[in-house]
């Protein structure tokens, strides 16, 4: 089942433009990570953010958490044509135990127009 | 540092044929997981190993898909037979157990499977 779920399902800004995507799961979480998917890609690891952190920076990225809304968002500022692709958030659990489980959600098709 | 590979990039079958998907992780990364992508959602967990032994297949229909990670290193996926509902990308992942990047999963390129 998927525990993540992005907000808006596809987004289509200019270069040059902010984009921000939304992130809200169900359970309590260790932490959060946002994950890259260009066409015909892997994915990309981003950015991690821990249950006890409210923001992170990484470039032009910062993700931020608000764990009593059970939510998280991701801002790209000064987007450029290179950045299209789908983002994905991704949580992991907070229950403890060897198991190392990501759960995905379904992303957001992001498309920088030059 | 080499990536995770995959092989095939792309497959396309009959509907009740077999496959076989090969994934060779990062050197020394114990943790190997195999997601199914279908067009337009996020990545679905099938099976983890640490090492050779199965930690997560709850999701696995076993019934037709099998893995096996037999020295600890490489794996390989199997769907016999395979149904149309199979068709998705397939990608592999691996994690290192210590020092650094243990949250970060590392994705290979992915098998894109056409069910026809």
């Amino acid at each position: 089942s998927q525990q993540g779920e992005e907000d808006p399902q596809a987004l289509s800004i200019q270069e040059g433009e902010n984009a921000t995507m939304n992130c809200s799961y169900k359970t309590s979480i260790n932490n959060l990570q946002w994950y890259r998917q260009n066409s015909g890609r892997g994915l990309v690891h981003l950015i991690l953010i821990r249950s006890n952190e409210r923001e992170k920076h990484s470039g032009r990225l910062r993700v931020t958490l608000d764990t009593s809304k059970k939510s998280s968002s991701l801002l790209i500022t000064a987007s450029r044509a290179a950045d299209t692709a789908s983002y994905f958030c991704a949580t992991l659990p907070q229950r403890g135990g060897s198991n190392y489980k990501l759960t995905f959600g379904k992303g957001t098709l992001l498309t920088v127009n030059p | 540092e080499a990536g995770v590979a995959q092989s095939p990039r792309y497959k396309i079958i009959e509907k009740r044929q077999s496959v076989a998907f090969w994934c060779n992780p990062i050197s020394g990364h114990a943790t190997l997981y195999w997601y199914q992508q279908i067009l337009g959602q996020g990545p679905k967990l099938l099976i983890q190993f640490q090492n050779n032994g199965v930690v997560d297949d709850s999701q696995l229909p076993k019934d037709r898909f099998s893995a096996e990670r037999l020295k600890g290193v490489d794996s390989t996926l199997k769907i016999q037979p395979a149904k149309l509902e199979d068709s998705a990308v397939y990608l592999c992942a691996s994690r290192p157990s210590s020092g650094r990047g243990t949250d970060t999963q590392y994705f290979g390129p992915g098998t894109r499977l056409t069910v026809l």
